[in-house]
């Protein structure tokens, strides 16, 4: 069965700083990969997808993620965080288009002035 | 669209009471996930319906727990009787057909509070 592995629970960046989340993934062919931001007291909401092609995919509010093979990774990065991307985010992990996903713990963002 | 709707945002109720948890999915979606949210236990998946159909029950913790797609367009979760350890926020997803890499739109949660 496929899992996700979201290493770190928080993490704390200035405004303005470039951000990476990190998530590992486990799953022995190629996986359906997500991520998720959630506000407070907010459902989830979509950021981005990557199924095939081009490993650098480009979602919404200046986000990006990377698969990496190799790693077993598909990492979030955004090159300059805003205080309002404080949140919580997921990632997630699908065996393929017709099943469920199965969510990592989340990263917590709490960007400081 | 107006999105996956939850009903009731808030739900406080008292240890034993029947809860009912509602979801109308968003308009020609055909599957419907409930998840619950727990700061021990992060995301769970508690049932996924597809074509109004229960494909996987496995995530539901326990007898207490029910849940029902009668139409495409709705959906319960069912807790009787309620426990404190239900307290959580529970989540309704839906999703377009298959075909290619179609992510869940989330509603925007049921909190649950059992006393």
């Amino acid at each position: 069965a496929q899992s996700v592995t979201q290493p770190d629970i928080h993490i704390t960046v200035s405004e303005g700083a470039s951000l990476e989340l990190r998530c590992n993934y486990s799953y022995g062919a190629t996986p359906y990969l997500f991520w998720y931001v959630q506000s407070p007291g907010q459902g989830l909401q979509l950021l981005l997808k990557y199924f095939s092609g081009d490993t650098l995919v480009q979602g919404i509010k200046g986000f990006e993620a990377e698969f990496k093979r190799s790693q077993s990774s598909f990492n979030l990065r955004k090159p300059s965080v805003h205080w309002s991307d404080a949140a919580e985010y997921f990632c997630a992990v699908g065996a393929n288009s017709g099943y469920a996903l199965n969510f990592g713990k989340g990263t917590s963002l709490l960007v400081t002035p | 669209d107006a999105g996956v709707i939850q009903s009731p945002r808030h739900e406080v109720t008292e240890m034993g009471q029947e809860v009912t948890l509602r979801c109308k999915p968003i308009s020609g979606h055909n599957s419907l996930f409930w998840y619950r949210q727990t700061m021990m236990r992060g995301l769970e998946l508690l049932i996924y319906f597809n074509n109004n159909v229960p494909i996987d029950d496995s995530g539901m913790p326990e007898d207490r727990f029910s849940a029902k797609m009668p139409n495409a367009s709705f959906s319960t979760l069912k807790i009787q009787p309620s426990e404190p350890r239900d307290s959580a926020v529970y989540f309704c997803a839906s999703r377009p057909p298959a075909g290619g890499i179609n992510e869940q739109y989330f509603g925007p949660g049921t909190r649950l509070t059992v006393t």
